[in-house]
């Protein structure tokens, strides 16, 4: 089993450049999630998801959208890139609402 | 909004002493996830608990649950050099948000 597969590891974009961080997993996990991690400030919530066709934000959900077509993919979209949004990306999942989460190996995003 | 605050930031031990972190919710919490992150990794799940003063051990590491499910507490026992890495707390609220402290940083000194 490949886990929680992120791609891409590395991205560097522009200011104002849109672009998708996609994740994948192959465990027919039901909850899916996107936090992003900065120096100081720990793994904060995105967007997350319970499963098929069900997004909710998270606590820091502005300037990313997600959708959840399937069980396997959480993509995450950043429509216009800002400096601010500079971090690691980690996307991870849990087979129900009340399971541990299994992390990719992350994202990590510069916007100049 | 659910918050969670773990304390203190960083921790620098002796090899060989112990090492406590604690983190604290502004709600109740439906479980609390601890999770261990190496420099350059992403977080690896240690433990669940699930129950009011609940009390779980895995070798050297000792994990409670507050009985008013709202603090959590991480305790080392004899650190190691393995041991270093980023602790973190994560607290499940009713709507099913895992939010996370901002962790402990462990260093060891030999």
């Amino acid at each position: 089993n490949a886990g929680v597969t992120q791609t891409p590891k590395f991205q560097v974009l522009k200011t104002g450049q849109s672009m998708t961080l996609q994740c994948a997993q192959d465990m027919n996990h039901e909850y899916m999630s996107w936090y992003r991690q900065d120096p100081g400030m720990g793994l904060r919530l995105i967007h997350y998801s319970v499963g098929a066709g069900i997004t909710d934000q998270g606590e820091v959900p502005n300037g990313y959208n997600v959708s959840r077509s399937t069980t396997e993919d959480f993509p995450l979209r950043l429509l216009s890139a800002a400096p601010s949004q500079t971090s690691v990306y980690f996307c991870a999942s849990s087979y129900s609402r009340g399971g541990d989460l299994h992390f990719g190996n992350g994202t990590r995003l510069t916007v100049t | 909004g659910q918050q969670v605050m773990q304390i203190p930031q960083y921790q620098h031990v002796q090899e060989g002493e112990d090492f406590t972190t604690y983190c604290n919710s502004s709600t109740t919490l439906s479980n609390i996830q601890w999770y261990k992150q190496r420099p350059g990794g992403h977080p690896v799940f240690l433990i669940q608990l699930v129950k009011s003063g609940e009390v779980k051990k895995q070798k050297r590491l000792t994990f409670q649950f507050g009985e008013a499910k709202k603090n959590s507490s991480l305790h080392i026992t004899a650190t190691q050099t393995t041991d270093v890495g980023t602790y973190f707390c994560a607290g499940r609220g009713r709507d099913d948000k895992i939010i996370f402290g901002k962790g402990t940083r462990l260093h060891i000194l030999p």
